[in-house]
């Protein structure tokens, strides 16, 4: 069973610059996660998808982040303009239910 | 707010001690707890969970955890560690089959 998938692994880009993250969840999981991880902290949750609707985004920054998974199968986390500040791990996890999550690679994000 | 606390931040242990890593959490109605181990270079893996029954719940590669009501601890033990124990572990808390908080992390480097 091929697990969480998250494109890119790695991202440079400079202050201002836009910038998009790419999740395929496991298939059959209804159930999609973005996290903010921060070094020497814990994920910290962004967003949470059941299926297609935003059922808990309360911690997502909306002035410059956006989500969105159309169709309920895979997602997109957007930063524009990105901030120094929002270097760090963005990871995506998906869940059959509110259960047991299953966490993809991440994608370490540096801006300069 | 919900909060889950990991109070050790970095563990350095000999092969063949015992580890015990500390989690607590608040209050927050109905939990279900979560252990998750971060090798180097690798995601985030479930490690073991407990969601009701024996408050004791064994794990993989020897790991176990206790749920103490009483003390809002889910604290992660193993008799015998290994240098291949090498990891991060998170401690996560999902409240009321809804919210996941997870800890800070603590950094185990066992000793060969």
């Amino acid at each position: 069973e091929a697990g969480v998938v998250q494109s890119p692994r790695y991202k440079i880009i400079e202050k201002k610059q836009p910038v998009a993250f790419w999740c395929n969840p496991i298939s059959g999981h209804n159930t999609l996660y973005w996290y903010l991880q921060n070094l020497g902290q814990g994920p910290e949750l962004l967003i949470r998808y059941e299926n297609e609707e935003a059922v808990d985004d309360s911690q997502l920054p909306k002035d410059r982040f956006s989500a969105e998974r159309l169709k309920g199968v895979d997602s997109t986390l957007k930063i524009q303009p990105a901030e120094l500040g929002d270097s760090a791990v963005y990871l995506c996890a998906s869940s059959q239910t509110s259960d047991t999550q299953y966490f993809g690679p991440g994608t370490r994000l540096t801006v300069l | 707010a919900q909060s889950v606390s990991q109070h050790n931040h970095h563990v350095i242990l000999s092969e063949a001690a015992s580890l015990e890593l500390g989690c607590n959490y608040s209050y927050g109605g109905t939990v279900n707890l979560f252990w998750y181990v971060q090798y180097p270079g690798q995601h985030l893996q479930l490690l073991l969970k407990y969601f009701s029954g024996d408050p004791l719940v064994k794990g993989i590669k020897g790991f176990e955890a206790e749920f103490i009501k009483s003390k809002f601890s889910f604290n992660l033990r193993k008799p015998s560690v290994q240098w291949s124990d090498t990891a991060e572990y998170f401690c996560a808390v999902l409240y009321n089959f809804n919210k996941f908080y997870f800890g800070s992390g603590t950094k185990l480097n066992v000793k060969p």
